[in-house]
């Protein structure tokens, strides 16, 4: 089971900043927080993990409370392509760690 | 580049006539997975292959079965195609704690 919980759908204006909030109150302490997406008909696409510091890259940030049982992606300026579903997952971090999609948030960009 | 490449793209074909789909890597990655995705819900996973080891996932149905016969190849066998495996079937690679997803294959049974 997906050990997860994500708000069904979210909107965010384009140019603005999309968080997406993610629970994860049963998280272990050697499992990491990975972000992915999905775009309409194509394969999920990695975003960014963590495991207890604040992440950011190219295409997002991952804030993590300190206690770790929860997380927000911030996509700092959205646009109409950042238009999918996007998946909260814990797994531990090895190449061959499972990860288990929970149902995830889709997110829509508006005009 | 594609570095995760599922062919077909689509495939279709009858109920209970054995179908295989393929998925290839040029990462070199050492582990694969098969994932089955039904409309409007998230992916799950079938099973993965770290190397040749194989390790299949306890609700995965005894129709699906998996070959790797070398790195770079993975094999997706559904023995007796039912109506309700109609489904995307997504392969992915990993390593370093990322996954690398193809396109995905979407099959429809008649």
């Amino acid at each position: 089971d997906a050990k997860t919980t994500q708000p069904p759908s979210m909107d965010c204006a384009e140019g603005r900043a999309a968080n997406l909030p993610c629970n994860h109150s049963t998280i272990s302490g050697n499992e990491y927080v990975y972000w992915y997406r999905q775009i309409h008909s194509q394969g999920p696409q990695y975003i960014i993990h963590g495991l207890k510091n604040n992440e950011t890259n190219e295409m997002a940030s991952l804030i993590i409370t300190e206690d770790r049982k929860s997380s927000t992606l911030i996509l700092p300026h959205a646009t109409l392509r950042d238009t999918a579903v996007y998946y909260c997952i814990v797994s531990y971090g090895s190449s061959a760690s499972k990860i288990i999609f929970g149902s995830g948030t889709r997110l829509s960009i508006r005009p | 580049d594609a570095m995760v490449i599922q062919n077909p793209r689509y495939q279709v074909t009858q109920f209970g006539k054995p179908v295989t789909l393929s998925c290839s890597q040029t990462l070199n990655h050492n582990v694969m997975y098969w994932y089955q995705q039904k409309s409007s819900q998230a992916p799950k996973l079938l099973f993965h292959y770290y190397d040749k080891d194989f390790n299949n996932e306890a609700d995965t149905p005894d129709n699906f079965q998996s070959r790797r016969p070398n790195t770079s190849f993975c094999f997706l066998d559904i023995r007796s195609p039912g109506l309700g495996d109609a489904a995307m079937y997504l392969c992915a690679t990993s390593k370093d704690l990322i996954q690398y997803f193809g396109a995905g294959t979407r099959l429809s049974v008649l």
